[in-house]
């Protein structure tokens, strides 16, 4: 199975900072990733596929980029509705999930 | 906008069969290019995907748990179910169904809120 890693596990910050999470993969995973967020007593909701491609709806302050095995995810302007946990997904070979960045309110 | 909801039971003893259902409204489950996943949250393991199906009938699963499980679909009710056979305390986790974005079958832009599923004696 290739295993996700994603940092940091907590992250506080304050409303309008720069935000990164990062993720490795234990192999390649070409751009074949995806990452959500998840509030509590919810599902994940997509933010971002293909590395970089921005699911519909998903204010333009979230981007993500990398390949191979490093990924990130920013958020440009931290906003008070991001406060939530963050997870990366692969789906270079079926899927799997990193262990999650929960962004609290420092 | 589609809407995904689970129903099943919240507690299950050890040993027995979890069965779970997933109803799907605002779209139909037979929709071209749409596969209707399984995905479990364990509090301390995190994401996990179990299975998915397709309208067609056609089915994955992981290959952890293949052994234990069974997806179907019901086009006629727009429902797609889950059974976990032979379930331990290591099952116990949110369960959530699930659909895929059309460019691939493995990321999700569609889920339900989840349900809390306990094994216990």
């Amino acid at each position: 199975d290739i295993q996700m890693t994603q940092s940091p596990s907590t992250l506080s910050a304050s409303v309008g900072d720069r935000v990164t999470i990062t993720c490795r993969a234990s192999e390649s995973v070409s751009r074949w990733m995806a990452w959500y967020q998840q509030k509590p007593g919810k599902g994940p909701k997509l933010l971002i596929y293909d590395a970089s491609n921005l699911e519909n709806g998903v204010p333009s302050r979230f981007s993500g980029s990398g390949s191979g095995t490093e990924f990130t995810l920013t958020i440009s302007s931290l906003q008070p509705d991001d406060f939530a946990t963050y997870y990366c997904q692969q789906y270079d070979s079926y899927l799997t999930f990193g262990g999650g960045t929960k962004v609290e309110i420092k | 906008q589609v809407q995904l909801q689970e129903s099943g039971p919240g507690l299950v003893k050890p040993s027995q069969t979890l069965s779970l259902t997933c109803t799907v409204s605002g779209g139909s489950i037979s929709s071209r290019g749409h596969y209707w996943s399984w995905i479990r949250q364990h509090p301390e393991k995190g994401l996990e995907w179990i299975a998915y199906t397709y309208y067609s009938g056609s089915t994955d699963y992981s290959p952890s748990l293949k052994s234990r499980v069974t997806i179907s679909i019901d086009t006629s009710k727009n429902q797609f179910s889950l059974r976990l056979r032979s379930v331990t305390a290591a099952d116990t986790a949110i369960y959530y169904c699930a659909r895929n974005i059309l460019t691939t079958i493995f990321v999700f832009d569609s889920w339900g809120q989840g349900i809390p599923v306990t094994v216990s004696s």
